[in-house]
């Protein structure tokens, strides 16, 4: 069974800087490309990146461009999203899934979401 | 880029067919056959339901089916059942190399 869980949420300030970490378990990692999505409090899904199983590929939302960074660590199972100049709008649970076909494919399955909550 | 568009709420009785519609442009529902679907109960992870407009995942009951025409994507429930009743999110691949999920629709069974 994949199993995919999400740390590293928690308070921050605007301004600053956090990172979330995904660690998966049931799958051969580096096979698969793996994408962070976010759901602000009562809204939609928002596509934040997605990064190819080699680490080679990464692509992002335009609104995280330049602050996000999308990274992994196949010795270890792990994706990581770097997150600086945070802003209030990033406020949100950020999921990370597994990525059937790179970033014209489908998420399944998700993990249980960290809540980042961006505040003073 | 703007969310695609997905009516807020729809709703039907136990037994009945919905359907649920996602626009979006020919840069990413009409342009390409890469249209997923995801439903999430309330304080649960979204999980896949449609894959690549029409092809459902393994253990996704068949009372579920997509569709697409030009730029409006669409999911169809059959045979309505409670557990059905949750939110449905689609997703598109864009021309820009990204992706674009639609603003959700909240399904009541009645």
């Amino acid at each position: 069974e994949v199993q995919l869980l999400e740390s590293g949420g928690g308070l921050v300030q605007p301004g600053g800087s956090l990172r979330l970490s995904c660690a998966a378990s049931g799958i051969t990692f580096s096979s698969y490309a793996m994408t962070w999505i976010r759901q602000a409090p009562g809204e939609g899904l928002q596509w934040v990146s997605t990064i190819g199983g080699s680490g080679g590929s990464t692509y992002y939302a335009d609104s995280v461009k330049g602050r996000f960074t999308v990274s992994r660590d196949n010795s270890k199972n792990t994706l990581y999203l770097q997150m600086n100049s945070l802003r209030a709008e990033d406020t949100a649970v950020y999921y990370c899934a597994r990525t059937l076909r790179g970033v014209t494919g489908w998420f399944d399955p998700w993990g249980q979401g960290t809540l980042v909550t961006v505040s003073s | 880029q703007s969310a695609l568009t997905q009516p807020a709420s729809v709703s039907g009785s136990p037994g009945q067919s919905i359907t649920i519609s996602c626009t979006g442009t020919s840069s990413d529902v009409g342009g390409y056959n890469y249209v997923s679907w995801y439903q999430q109960h309330p304080g649960k992870a979204p999980k896949l339901m449609i894959s690549d407009v029409s092809n459902r995942p393994s253990g996704v009951s068949i009372r579920f089916s997509g569709s697409k025409s030009g730029n409006t994507a669409s999911l169809t429930i059959s045979g309505l059942q409670a557990e059905d009743e949750a939110d449905y999110s689609c997703s598109s691949y864009t021309s820009n190399r990204t992706v674009i999920f639609g603003g959700g629709t909240k399904l009541t069974v009645l």
